[in-house]
C-alpha cells in the first residue's frame, strides 16, 4: 500500500456545485497533514493545514478522520477558479538509527475542472 | 529576492552531461527540499535537508546530489544526466520539518 493515496479523478463538476476529495495515509503515527493547491504548469501552493478538530476557510471544508486514517477537502459553491490539482500532504515518523525523524509525502493529487 | 527562486527556468541538456539546478531562499528557513514531478507520478522527493549543514536522502536520490553550506542555498546536481532525469524539478523550503513549504517556480529540464 503506498504511503499517501488519491483518487486522480479528473472531477468534472458544473459551477455552483460541491465537489469532495478523500486521502488515505497508511502510517497511524501521521501528525501532521495539509491541503496544497497546484495550477496547470505552476508551483504547488499550502490550501489549508487540516486540524483534528476539522478546519474551515471560506467555501472549503477540510476534516481529518484518524480511526479511518483519511483526510478531506470539502469545496461548497464550486468556482471555476477552483479548477486545479489537489494535493493531500502527510508527515510519515520514520525511526531510524534509535532517532525519529518526520517525512513529509505528497499525494499524487485529484484533479478537478470546474465546468461553466 | 522575494521568497524562494530556482534557475534556470527550464534547460535541454545532453545525456552525460553534468548539471546543476540552483535553488535560493531569502526566508531563513531551516529545511530545504528538492523533488521532481512527473505526469501521474506526482510529487517525488529527491533530497532534503533539515538545517544548515545537514543533507538526507528521499524517495529518488539515485543520480541526484545536494549540498547545504549555508541556510540560504540547496543547489541539485546531476553528476551526469540521464533520459530518465527529464522532468519538472522543484525546489522548497520550510521553517520547520511539519511546517508549510513554499515553492520555488520549478526548473524544466530535457535530457536528450
Amino acid at each position: 500500500r503506498k504511503e499517501v493515496e488519491q483518487d486522480p479523478g479528473p472531477f468534472n463538476v458544473p459551477e455552483g456545485a460541491t465537489v469532495a476529495f478523500n486521502c488515505t495515509y497508511s502510517n497511524s503515527a501521521s501528525q501532521s497533514f495539509f491541503w496544497y493547491r497546484q495550477d496547470c504548469r505552476k508551483e504547488p501552493k499550502l490550501l489549508m493545514s487540516v486540524y483534528s478538530s476539522g478546519n474551515e476557510d471560506g467555501r472549503f471544508t477540510a476534516q481529518l478522520n484518524r480511526a479511518s486514517q483519511y483526510i478531506s477537502l470539502l469545496i461548497r459553491d464550486s468556482k471555476l477558479s477552483d479548477s486545479a490539482t489537489y494535493l493531500c500532504v502527510v508527515n510519515i515518523p520514520e525511526v531510524r538509527w534509535k532517532t525519529s525523524y518526520d517525512k513529509v509525502i505528497f499525494g499524487p493529487g485529484t484533479s478537478l475542472s470546474v465546468i461553466p | 529576492i522575494a521568497g524562494i527562486t530556482q534557475a534556470p527556468t527550464s534547460q535541454i541538456l545532453a545525456a552525460g552531461r553534468r548539471m546543476t539546478l540552483r535553488c535560493t531562499q531569502d526566508m531563513r528557513h531551516n529545511a530545504m527540499y528538492w523533488y521532481r514531478q512527473d505526469l501521474g507520478l506526482g510529487l517525488r522527493l529527491i533530497h532534503y535537508s533539515n538545517t544548515a549543514g545537514t543533507t538526507g536522502k528521499g524517495e529518488v536520490p539515485d543520480g541526484y546530489s545536494v549540498s547545504r553550506a549555508n541556510t540560504d542555498d540547496f543547489p541539485l546536481t546531476l553528476a551526469s544526466a540521464v533520459p530518465s532525469q527529464t522532468s519538472v524539478y522543484f525546489c522548497a523550503s520550510s521553517a520547520g520539518i511539519l511546517n508549510e513549504q513554499f515553492f520555488g517556480p520549478g526548473t524544466r529540464l530535457t535530457v536528450l
